[in-house]
């Protein structure tokens, strides 16, 4: 267990629904991170929060909404998906204002969109 | 943009073995580290290592940097069947500087 709890673990979805993914940190940091990692590619960053704000939007589609209620907990809302979405989801958190840099990443979310 | 490279992509060794796998970056860091990823699970950190340190230690694992060749090398010594997994190396993470991932070497240790 790394303090990072992802839920749901898997989801399928259609393109026309609307689903959320939840990321919770019971370790105190400052800073959460969604990522996209998909077969054979890098592990892609999307967003970025400091202190519930977003420092980073990697590009991403506006299919894919975050929203970070408190330090504690990241949202990514999810509609109208393609299926080339369907990857796995991993939140992660870290405390860079204390000089640590390892980030702590969640189990992930099995997304498959059909 | 990304910065880490992880060679090679695939490694598979019997167990007991020593298991060597390189990273290769562009520009300059202040760290490297390094997280190993089960199959479809989260990615976990291994070792953390600074760009005024050229070697270190973590239980079976041993880390070098070198910054002249912009290079870094995870060693993971007596190899285990549980050591199978994905491999990264990763870049930034200072500040609001975010991680930059490499895209892995996946090593199978064959009991």
């Amino acid at each position: 267990e790394t303090g990072v709890t992802q839920t749901p673990r898997h989801l399928v979805m259609g393109m026309t629904n609307k689903k959320s993914l939840k990321c919770e940190q019971h370790l105190g940091h400052n800073a959460m991170y969604w990522y996209k990692q998909s077969a054979k590619k890098p592990l892609e960053l999307m967003f970025v929060y400091n202190f519930k704000e977003q420092t980073e939007n990697n590009s991403v589609p506006s299919r894919f909404s975050p929203e970070c209620p408190n330090s504690s907990h990241l949202f990514l809302h999810l509609h109208t998906l393609q299926p080339e979405d369907s990857a796995l989801y991993l939140c992660a958190s870290s405390h860079p204002t204390s000089g640590s840099y390892e980030q702590y990443f969640g189990p992930g979310t099995r997304l498959t969109v059909t | 943009s990304q910065q880490g490279e992880e060679d090679p992509q695939a490694l598979s060794i019997q167990e007991g073995e020593n298991a060597t796998m390189n990273c290769s970056y562009k520009t300059s860091i202040n760290n490297l580290q390094w997280y190993r990823q089960n199959s479809g699970r989260g990615l976990v950190h291994l070792i953390l290592i600074r760009s005024n340190e050229r070697e270190k230690h973590s239980g079976r694992l041993r880390v070098t940097l070198d910054t002249s060749k912009k290079s870094s090398s995870l060693l993971i010594t007596a190899s285990r069947a549980a050591d199978t997994a994905s491999y990264f190396c990763a870049t930034g993470g200072e500040g609001n500087t975010p991680l930059v991932f490499g895209k892995g070497t996946r090593l199978s240790v064959i009991a």
